[in-house]
């Protein structure tokens, strides 16, 4: 029970933005939506977070629908380096949703 | 430098025998949770731990089993009753458990295990 679904694949530019979509239409009013990648073989690093707000910091920006179904995650400026598996996540309380994912290909 | 550890890197195992994975975080955090990803897959949850001799089930506990003796470490025990343990093993800490929902959980560098 993933609660969200992604893209599998998708490719992006060096030096373009990436904008990583997700769908999660069941969502609840007090789950936040939590965005991770993953490196091959490394553990998942922490991106951003939010709950209705559209949410930026050092690495990414986070757009949420008003009608909360929906959400996409931004990498302005996408490098060799942002190549990674994308979860976007259901944060319930004592439980993380993991899907799939979306597998990020910057190519040069 | 503060984080999360995870020992060893590679480990393996032959048939019928329990191994266990170290886990260990400096973070001060009070929740420990170990999630398992198969190839190609996400994370799913096998057990968790809200404070030190206190720990749940996740979704995915049988063949598996862990202790909580201090808030840094939270071992996990691969019995022989996990018939299919091959698998990438991660650890994970937050600072609040109970009640909250927009914890942030952090992620150690995992443990593949192979059998032999």
């Amino acid at each position: 029970d993933a609660k969200t679904t992604q893209p599998t694949s998708m490719d992006c530019a060096e030096g373009r933005a990436a904008n990583l979509p997700c769908n999660h239409s069941t969502i609840s009013g007090n789950e936040y939506v939590y965005w991770y990648r993953q490196i091959h073989s490394q553990g998942p690093q922490y991106i951003i977070h939010g709950l209705k707000n559209n949410e930026t910091n050092e690495m990414a920006s986070l757009i949420i629908t008003e009608d909360r179904k929906s959400s996409t995650l931004i990498l302005p400026h996408a490098t060799l380096r942002d190549t990674a598996v994308y979860y976007c996540i259901v944060r319930a309380i004592n439980k993380f949703y993991f899907g799939s994912g979306t597998k990020l290909n910057v190519k040069p | 430098d503060g984080g999360i550890t995870q020992s060893p890197k590679y480990l393996f195992r032959k048939e019928g025998q329990n191994v266990t994975l170290s886990c260990e975080q400096n973070l001060n955090h009070d929740a420990m949770y170990w999630y398992r990803q198969d190839p190609g897959q996400g994370l799913r949850l096998i057990y968790y731990s809200q404070i030190v001799n206190d720990f749940q089930k996740g979704d995915i506990a049988e063949g598996y089993s862990v202790s909580r003796e201090k808030k840094e470490s939270f071992p996990l025990t691969v019995t022989s009753a996990q018939k299919n343990p091959t698998a990438f093993y991660l650890c994970a800490s937050s600072i609040v458990f109970i009640g909250a929902n927009q914890e942030t959980q952090y992620f150690g560098p995992g443990t593949r295990l192979l059998v032999l």
